[in-house]
């Protein structure tokens, strides 16, 4: 089983800022890392995703998260936040599997709010 | 290409009653999986559809169920409906459901309320 902790229920920031959201995650298994975005009223987008290689993944609108797999995390940074940027974030992660089913475990979320 | 569709955005419902969710896939994905969204357990897994067979449950209880046709739809119900089944309940589907590494492309939700 899997489980995954996210640490700061809130976070505010003042636009400019850099910002960190922290996750950590329990697996006896090796798993796929995933951070999914979601702004209000509308559904879960993905942001960025750690497979395998590289252990820092970034995303188009400037995001990245760095898996560090001696302390099972999966922080996620951005060095500058603009106010477009406040939304709820989740960190989830994915046993490794074949060619059958699959789930998310999905942390609690940050709520990350802009200040400007 | 259009995104994942769920039918309908929301929907009010009281307890005992039982209600049907719908979600379209994107054209394509043969993968269909299930999650509620509650303020206080945040996202869980209800259940993953594929090829019209379910392949994987979470841990809810047998009033949940669902099912998929043979175009990728699929439906989930819930019947004799709780005040705690008031959730987003949201749809993600994904191309083949060959790997967990696959992304999953997530609807807009339904929003159901039980009184």
């Amino acid at each position: 089983a899997q489980s995954v902790t996210q640490l700061d229920s809130q976070v505010p920031v003042f636009e400019e800022a850099p910002v960190e959201l922290r996750c950590n995650y329990s697996s006896s298994v090796s798993v796929y890392l995933f951070w999914y975005v979601q702004y209000p009223n509308q559904g879960l987008q993905l942001l960025l995703k750690y497979l395998s290689g590289s252990t820092l993944v970034e995303s188009i609108n400037g995001f990245e998260a760095e898996f560090n797999k001696s302390q099972t995390s999966f922080h996620l940074r951005k060095p500058s936040v603009h106010i477009s940027d406040t939304a709820e974030y989740f960190c989830a992660v994915s046993p490794y599997s074949g060619a059958g089913s699959y789930q998310l475990t999905f942390g609690k979320g940050t709520k990350l709010s802009v200040i400007p | 290409k259009a995104g994942v569709t769920q039918t309908p955005r929301y929907l009010i419902k009281t307890r005992g009653q039982q209600v049907t969710l719908s979600c379209s896939p994107i054209s394509g994905h043969r993968s269909v999986s299930w999650y509620q969204q509650t303020p206080g357990q945040g996202l869980q897994f209800l259940f993953e559809y594929f090829s019209e067979t379910q392949r994987n449950k979470g841990n809810f209880p047998g009033r949940f169920s669902g099912r998929q046709f043979s175009n990728s739809r699929s439906e989930m119900n819930v019947s004799t409906l709780e005040l705690g089944d008031s959730a987003l309940y949201l749809c993600a589907s994904s191309v083949s459901g060959g790997g967990s590494q696959e992304t999953q492309y997530f609807g807009p939700g339904t929003r159901l309320l039980v009184l």
